[in-house]
């Protein structure tokens, strides 16, 4: 079935270090794609997203995004997290020929201060 | 971005009664909007799509009797969860498309008892 993976259920780090959180997706042809984050107690909000052009795409707060085709993975960066990033994220496609968006499992990052 | 609101933010409600969900677009007409449920520690499940004017469209597995979508203007949706059951408790989350990016509501909690 075509699906979205993401790798880590649960990240756990120490403020300053570097974040990488993996996402493979399944889904043939052009997809759209985007990481979400919820904060506790907030509503999801969209970090980056990624239609065309430049692969690396940069979004809020720091983080960052690589798109590689070849491996169907749009994971998600940043260099030095801080204990204000401890939250859930979502990795999300929006497969070709329409506007539905599937979610990852999430991945529940908490940053040690 | 959009805004979106969802009313209440809480519900909690006996076996067997029936409880609407309102998704409210507060700055942008929405022909389109989404109704997703969200297990704990799970991901977000896109439940249907709800259009402006038109019947809604369910995803595999969403009984249709049972979770009532009506889109009646561009500014508001609403779920009505009928006859609820305990196993219907989850996080209810709407959301609303503009140029192939979805806005999230707060989403809604509902626990039957």
């Amino acid at each position: 079935a075509q699906s979205v993976s993401q790798h880590n259920h649960h990240v756990i780090l120490s403020e300053a270090a570097s974040l990488e959180l993996g996402c493979n997706y399944s889904y043939g042809g052009t997809v759209n794609l985007f990481w979400y984050v919820q904060y506790p107690g907030q509503h999801l909000q969209l970090l980056l997203k990624y239609f065309s052009g430049d692969p690396l795409v940069k979004g809020i707060k720091g983080f960052e995004a690589e798109f590689i085709k070849s491996k169907f993975s749009f994971n998600l960066r940043k260099p030095s997290v801080q204990w204000s990033d401890t939250a859930e994220y979502f990795c999300a496609v929006m497969p070709p020929y329409g506007n539905k968006l599937v979610f990852g499992a999430g991945t529940i990052l908490r940053v040690k201060s | 971005g959009a805004v979106v609101s969802q009313h209440p933010s809480w519900v909690i409600c006996k076996s067997g009664t029936s409880v609407k969900i309102e998704c409210r677009s507060l700055d942008f007409q929405a022909t389109t909007m989404f109704w997703y449920r969200q297990f704990p520690k799970q991901s977000l499940m896109l439940m249907a799509t709800s259009n402006e004017g038109s019947k809604a469209t369910y995803e595999q597995g969403v009984e249709k009797d049972k979770f009532l979508i009506n889109h009646a203007s561009l500014t508001l949706s609403t779920l009505t969860v009928t006859s609820a059951h305990p196993e219907d408790s989850s996080f209810y989350i709407c959301s609303v498309v503009s140029s192939y990016e979805q806005y999230f509501g707060p989403g809604t909690r509902l626990t039957v008892t």
